[in-house]
């Protein structure tokens, strides 16, 4: 079955650099979930989106934003990265609001 | 203030045992609870999810439960395996989209 699929899987940057990660939902699913999970930390919900709206926003630090196309992918556009930014960042996708969250792999920012 | 709280937080069992992981929760209103198996760099993988109205439900050697009325949870895993060996993360719904992530508990299966 097909799962969520995060590119690229890892990524490094440098400090005041941007970055964009993508998120691919399992398709059929509206719903689409960003979090921020560092070293030995438990995920942050950062922001959501459904049907290219978005639903809920968390901690998401004012340097970044986020969006959902069209095709239900979304991006997460980060700028002026700091190296408190280093982290995994999952993408999740459920159908509908209250259902059951499927998360990707991950991708793994390190900020040099 | 919505909270998970888990123990142990890390834990060490010989492969072909058996534990329990715990749960505790503040969150409310109250949707649902899931456990996530976790390995290291991975997205969580769900194990179970259970509502108000459930008080077990098994995933092959995961077993979980739920009291609604103490607001606890546990996962029982049966035979332990080398590749049980993970984070188990309990996580609870309280609605509109929402997860409240518990802390984690790290599970290391020895051989």
């Amino acid at each position: 079955a097909a799962g969520v699929i995060q590119s690229p899987r890892h990524l490094i940057k440098e400090k005041r650099e941007t970055a964009t990660l993508k998120c691919y939902p399992i398709p059929r699913h509206d719903t689409v979930y960003w979090y921020q999970q560092g070293p030995g930390q438990d995920p942050q919900f950062l922001i959501s989106f459904y049907e290219k709206m978005q639903s809920d926003k968390g901690s998401i630090p004012d340097r970044f934003s986020a969006q959902q196309f069209s095709d239900y992918h979304s991006e997460l556009n980060m700028s002026s990265l700091e190296l408190g930014d280093s982290a995994l960042y999952f993408c999740a996708s459920s159908l509908g609001g209250g259902n059951e969250q499927y998360f990707g792999p991950g991708t793994r920012l390190t900020v040099t | 203030k919505n909270q998970v709280e888990q123990s142990p937080q890390s834990l060490i069992i010989l492969e072909g045992k058996n534990c329990t992981l715990q749960c505790n929760y503040t969150v409310s209103p109250f949707s649902n609870l899931r456990w996530y198996k976790q390995d290291t760099g991975r997205g969580p993988v769900s194990l179970t999810i259970m509502t108000f109205s459930e008080n077990t439900k098994s995933n092959g050697r995961y077993t979980a439960t739920l009291d609604a009325d103490t607001k606890q949870s546990s996962l029982h895993i049966t035979a332990s395996q080398l590749s049980d060996s993970a984070s188990y993360i309990c996580v609870v719904s309280p609605g509109f989209q929402k997860l409240v992530f518990g802390t984690g508990t790290r599970l290391l299966v020895s051989p």
